[in-house]
C-alpha cells in the first residue's frame, strides 16, 4: 500500500514569490493534516481536514497561507507571498479518522527555503 | 491548550545500552501518547503509541510507560543498535478529534 505522498520534496524561491505543496493521503484516509517543522523542532499543525472541511485551521496564518482539499482526496497548501520565516519542511499526514484512530501517517515532506 | 515538554535534547549511548525519554504533558484531558522516530529526509514514523487506559506497552526492544498522575509518560530502548539512531518526538492529544501537539524531538546516537 503505497504510504502518503507529497511534492515537490524540495522547493527554493525568492521571498515574494508564491509557492504551492501538493499532498496525496493514503487511500481511504479520510483525516488529512498539514504540519510545519522548524529546523531542529517537532512538527506544529497548520490545518486539519476532515473529508473536505477544514476543521482545525486556528494556528494558519491566512494573510499569506491556503490551503484547500477539493474532493476530501488531495490537498493542496499554498503561501502568497513567501517570506524568509516560512523556509521550514511542510509535512502532510493522514489518519483513517481523528475521532476514532489516532494513528498518523506522515509523508516525507517538503523542505523550503526562502532567499 | 497541551503543551509537551521533552528531555534530553541529545542522547548519546554505546551499543547495547538502554536509552530513555521523558516527555511530560500539561493537559489532565490528554488520552493519546503516541511516539515517532524521524530519520533523515524523511517523515516522522510512528513507533509505538499509548492510551491513557494503559501504564505501559511493550514492543520488542521498546517500551512506553505512562504516569497520569504525574502527567509524563517514557519511551525506553533496550539492546541499542546503530540503526536505532534519529530524533524521537513524544506526542500528545487531549479529547477525541484534536490534533497532536509534539515535543521538540530528542536526537538519538547510538555508536558501536
Amino acid at each position: 500500500e503505497a504510504g502518503v505522498v507529497q511534492s515537490p520534496r524540495y522547493k527554493i524561491i525568492e521571498k515574494k514569490q508564491p509557492v504551492a505543496f501538493w499532498c496525496n493521503p493514503i487511500s481511504g484516509h479520510n483525516t488529512l493534516y498539514w504540519y510545519r517543522q522548524n529546523l531542529g523542532q517537532g512538527p506544529e499543525l497548520l490545518i486539519r481536514y476532515e473529508n473536505e472541511e477544514a476543521v482545525d485551521d486556528s494556528q494558519l496564518p491566512k494573510d499569506r497561507f491556503s490551503a484547500e482539499r477539493l474532493k476530501g482526496v488531495d490537498s493542496t497548501l499554498k503561501i502568497q507571498p513567501a517570506e524568509l520565516g516560512d523556509s521550514a519542511v511542510y509535512l502532510c499526514a493522514s489518519s483513517l479518522s481523528s475521532a476514532t484512530n489516532e494513528k498518523l501517517f506522515f509523508g516525507s515532506g517538503t523542505q523550503l527555503s526562502v532567499l | 491548550g497541551e503543551n509537551v515538554e521533552q528531555h534530553p535534547s541529545t542522547l548519546s549511548v554505546q551499543e547495547g545500552d538502554s536509552a530513555v525519554i521523558k516527555c511530560t504533558y500539561s493537559d489532565s484531558a490528554s488520552n493519546y501518547f503516541p511516539w515517532y522516530k524521524q530519520e533523515l529526509g524523511k517523515g516522522p514514523q510512528l513507533i509505538i503509541d499509548i492510551r491513557s487506559n494503559v501504564g505501559e506497552k511493550k514492543d520488542q526492544r521498546i517500551a512506553v510507560t505512562l504516569n497520569k498522575t504525574a502527567k509524563h509518560f517514557s519511551l525506553h530502548i533496550t539492546e541499542t543498535q546503530p540503526e536505532d539512531s534519529a530524533v524521537y518526538f513524544c506526542a500528545a492529544r487531549g479529547q477525541a478529534g484534536t490534533a497532536l501537539i509534539f515535543g521538540k524531538g530528542t536526537t538519538l546516537s547510538v555508536s558501536s
